[in-house]
């Protein structure tokens, strides 16, 4: 089975940065993904990570080792908006599957 | 371009009553895969639909089924509600079937209150 940890909840200042951290246990998996979700709409893709390393898209960061079974989002220049839930996923193997943990609340306040 | 478009958006049924979600892809997309998301959790995987064929399914019962039209848009049914299947039912599509590649576009969902 595949077992993914995330923070419930974590809360930040508008123009700061966050760290929000995943661990996982599992068998295998191709890839890692984060997802954000404003409440009451759907997920979004933010970030996949294949290798060990850390993934760059804007003011969103993504990192991954393997070897840990740990990976993390930055987001830095905390903006109003970024206030959401942050879904670390599992990319399975076979077939098309991701395991989702249950998700970091972020609220950003000003 | 239109995005995963799913339907009902919200609807509200008796235990032991059926329910069928709609869900349709991206255009050109051929992969569908339906989720159940319980409220405080993240989204749980039930089916993955590909081609027409199924290509995976989560631990559901088997009170749960779906499949993929020549469109490649999907249903869902659920037989005999029960209580606990009340959740947000998301649909996601993606153009290839393959395990663990690239990002999926999930719909807004399907609010499912069962009472």
């Amino acid at each position: 089975g595949q077992n993914i940890d995330q923070p419930t909840e974590m809360t930040a200042t508008e123009g700061a940065i966050v760290q929000i951290n995943c661990t996982y246990q599992t068998s295998g998996f191709n890839g890692l993904f984060w997802y954000q979700q404003h409440a009451g709409e759907a997920p979004t893709f933010l970030s996949y990570n294949v290798l060990d390393g850390l993934e760059e898209k804007g003011r969103f960061s993504s990192f991954l080792s393997r070897s840990k079974g740990y990976s993390y989002l930055l987001l830095k220049e905390l903006q109003m908006k970024d206030s959401a839930s942050y879904l670390c996923a599992l990319g399975g193997t076979g077939f098309q599957k991701l395991v989702f943990g249950t998700g970091t609340r972020l609220l950003v306040s000003p | 371009d239109a995005g995963v478009t799913q339907s009902p958006t919200h609807l509200i049924k008796t235990r032991g009553q059926q329910v069928t979600l709609r869900c349709s892809p991206i255009s050109g997309h051929k992969s569908v895969s339906w989720y159940q998301q319980v409220l405080g959790q993240g989204p749980q995987f039930i089916f993955q639909y590909y081609e027409k064929e199924e290509r995976g399914r989560g631990n559901f019962p088997d009170r749960f089924s779906a499949r993929q039209f020549p469109n490649y848009s999907s249903e869902l049914n659920v037989n005999a509600l029960l209580l606990g299947d009340s959740a947000l039912y998301l649909c996601a599509s993606s153009p290839r079937g393959t395990a663990g590649t690239g990002e999926l576009f999930f719909g807004e969902g399907s609010r499912l209150t069962v009472l």
